[in-house]
């Protein structure tokens, strides 16, 4: 079945420093792929989406490209902030499968000042 | 506008009661999805409605968990004698229809069963 691996966390940084958090899938077709962010105390937001190969999804200084070659979604940040302190779910939807979520265990983040 | 709104927040029950979560969709959107997080799980499944039909329950862990959804909006999820191992937080999320639309997460009930 559809499955999502996201490396383990916790990941610890300082401030300005560069961000990735690899992705990958395993998917039959061609999934939607997603991550949401879980901030301490609150609900999961949507960061960013890509809804087929090549397209790159970008918000708040974040980006992650849908390579389907490699079948990864790494998230990246050029220069991580304090507030970007949170929990990072890596996500896929795939049309066959009612469009549910299969989700990445999670990966924490903590930015140091 | 308005989000997804969950109750109650929290929840403690004792163990072989029967507990109800409520989901309250955005207006409008109707597809509804159920999701459980559990420490060393992660976010899981549990069942999907498109309008008040739901033709995915293939998430929900046993035959003590059902759900239902009224008039195309609120959901109630239901766990029947209730067990330790569903203590979690089960979250409710909705997307405009079952395409490949964002679906937008509540905040979630945090359900503790002594």
């Amino acid at each position: 079945g559809d499955s999502v691996t996201q490396m383990e966390g916790p990941v610890t940084l300082s401030e300005e420093a560069f961000l990735t958090i690899n992705c990958t899938y395993t998917a039959t077709g061609y999934p939607s792929l997603f991550w949401y962010v879980q901030y301490p105390g609150e609900g999961l937001q949507l960061l960013l989406k890509a809804t087929k190969a090549d397209d790159k999804g970008s918000n708040k200084g974040f980006e992650a490209t849908y390579r389907k070659e490699t079948t990864s979604f790494h998230l990246e940040k050029g220069s991580v902030q304090v507030s970007d302190s949170a929990v990072y779910f890596c996500a896929l939807m795939n049309a066959g499968n009612n469009r549910k979520l299969i989700w990445g265990l999670g990966t924490s983040l903590a930015v140091n000042p | 506008g308005a989000g997804v709104s969950q109750s109650p927040s929290n929840k403690v029950t004792e163990k072989g009661k029967d507990v109800e979560l409520r989901c309250d969709p955005i207006s409008g959107h109707t597809a509804l999805y159920w999701y459980r997080q559990s420490l060393g799980q992660g976010l899981e499944f549990l069942i999907y409605f498109q309008g008040n039909s739901a033709p995915d329950k293939s998430g929900l862990p046993s035959d003590r968990f059902s759900a239902e959804r009224t008039g195309g909006s609120v959901s109630t999820l239901t766990i029947q004698r209730t067990q330790q191992e569903d203590s979690a937080v089960y979250l409710c999320a909705s997307s405009l229809t079952s395409g490949r639309d964002t679906q937008y997460f509540g905040p979630g009930t945090r359900l503790t069963v002594l």
